[in-house]
């Protein structure tokens, strides 16, 4: 079958760095999304990733290996506003959207 | 501004109570989505349209239908909610069907009484 691994629940502190990872097991591989959802609101996009490496967009990044099946999000100064779901999401060969549960973020003062 | 846009944001419905939710878009996209969501859960797709061809998930049950009159419009019918149906339900559009990111709509969160 096939699966996203992300953990449940992540607690960081205002302005500390939090990495969140995501591990697949899919058949086959034609790139993985992260989405930010706020409690009791609709997934907004936050970056693709592709290829291997390190994309980069302000505070935040992605970081994919597609030999080792894992992603990470990494998010910088971290801000209260930051508190959200983080959702890793992993197309098939077949253009299937696979989606993992989401990692809730905590951020404390 | 370009958007997805979903009516009403809360729904309340009463257990058997056929209900409509509607989901419509100013992008011009080609593909459209229904995901359900429940709480601390992965959405979970339902159906998606690729413009007029319709394609059903093996897994979304009978009571579960859709309509898409035209490009901008998507509509999810539940014929007879049941307790088990009360989740978020996402609407969503990507330019096509394969690389492209997905831009959802603020949701309908349902409730069955």
């Amino acid at each position: 079958g096939q699966n996203i691994d992300q953990p449940t629940e992540m607690t960081a502190t205002e302005g500390a760095i939090v990495q969140i990872n995501c591990t697949y097991q899919t058949s086959g591989f034609n790139g993985l999304f992260w989405y930010q959802q706020h409690a009791g609101e609709a997934p907004t996009f936050l970056s693709y990733n592709v290829l291997d490496g390190l994309e980069e967009k302000g505070r935040f990044s992605s970081f994919l290996s597609r030999s080792k099946g894992y992603s990470y999000l990494l998010l910088k100064e971290l801000q209260m506003k930051d508190s959200a779901s983080y959702l890793c999401a992993v197309r098939d060969s077949n253009y299937q959207l696979i989606w993992g549960a989401g990692t809730k973020l905590i951020i404390k003062p | 501004d370009a958007m997805v846009i979903q009516n009403p944001r809360y729904q309340v419905t009463q257990f058997g109570k056929p209900v409509t939710l509607s989901c419509s878009q100013t992008l011009n996209h080609n593909v459209m989505y229904w995901y359900q969501q429940k709480s601390s859960q992965a959405p979970k797709l339902l159906f998606h349209y690729y413009d007029k061809d319709f394609n059903n998930e093996a897994d979304t049950p009978d009571n579960f239908q859709s309509r898409r009159p035209n490009t901008s419009f998507c509509f999810l019918d539940i014929r007879s909610p049941g307790l088990g149906d009360a989740a978020m339900y996402l609407c969503a559009t990507s330019r096509d069907g394969e690389n492209e990111k997905l831009f959802f709509g603020s949701g309908t969160q349902l409730s069955v009484l």
